[in-house]
């Protein structure tokens, strides 16, 4: 049972330009949602989370959508860098059990 | 700035023997997690750990898998006896409240 789906797995963007990775879930129990990025050989280092009651979350090049009516969120990056070249990875996070759950993961490069 | 640290960072090991992954918290965080990914795929939930005991496990944590908190510091991960498709990268989380640092991983390969 797949409750979090990044239905992308692979996205290439030019340098400079918007990067947007998309992420649906069934469970509507979250209550927030995190976003990860990993590099190979290394762990997923935290991004940006935002929770179910908001619709919007910025930091810095980074902002998160949440659109709970449709089950969905979005990353967004501008304007995108070299260095953010490296899978993405959305994830669910229910209070009370304190696990995350991935999504497959969207390969990101940026093209210089 | 804290972080998880795990050890070793490369695990060779028979298919049958026995392996303890070791995995350093950040001190102030009071959840403890493992997670792997097999090769290509995604991360998937093992265990998380809350107060010196499993909080909850996925189905992939059975009975060869085991984990503990010694020292108040340490929080291993034991595989009683490997098999082939317990190879992966194993990685070590832990949290305060919302998100999840990880440790740099552990690559276990079973021969």
């Amino acid at each position: 049972d797949q409750q979090v789906k990044q239905n992308s797995p692979s996205l290439s963007v030019q340098e400079g330009r918007i990067s947007i990775l998309n992420c649906d879930y069934t469970n509507s129990m979250f209550d927030y949602f995190l976003w990860y990025k990993k590099y190979p050989a290394e762990g997923p280092t935290f991004l940006i989370s935002i929770s179910s009651i908001k619709d919007k979350n910025e930091d810095g090049r980074f902002t998160v959508f949440l659109n709970k009516s449709a089950k969905h969120l979005s990353l967004h990056i501008v304007p995108s860098q070299p260095g953010d070249s490296a899978v993405y990875f959305c994830a669910g996070l229910m209070r009370g059990n304190e696990k995350l759950t991935f999504g497959t993961g969207t390969r990101l490069t940026i093209i210089p | 700035e804290p972080e998880v640290t795990q050890t070793p960072s490369h695990q060779v090991t028979q298919m049958g023997q026995e392996v303890i992954l070791r995995c350093v918290p950040i001190s102030n965080h009071l959840y403890f997690y493992w997670y792997r990914q097999i090769l290509g795929q995604k991360v998937e939930f093992l265990v998380s750990f809350y107060n010196n005991e499993i909080s909850e496990k996925s189905e992939i944590f059975d009975d060869q898998f085991s984990v503990e908190r010694p020292d108040g510091s340490n929080f291993t991960l034991k595989i009683r006896s490997t098999k082939l498709e317990d190879s992966a990268m194993y990685f070590c989380a832990s949290t305060e409240y919302t998100e999840a640092f990880f440790g740099q991983g552990t690559r276990l390969t079973v021969v």
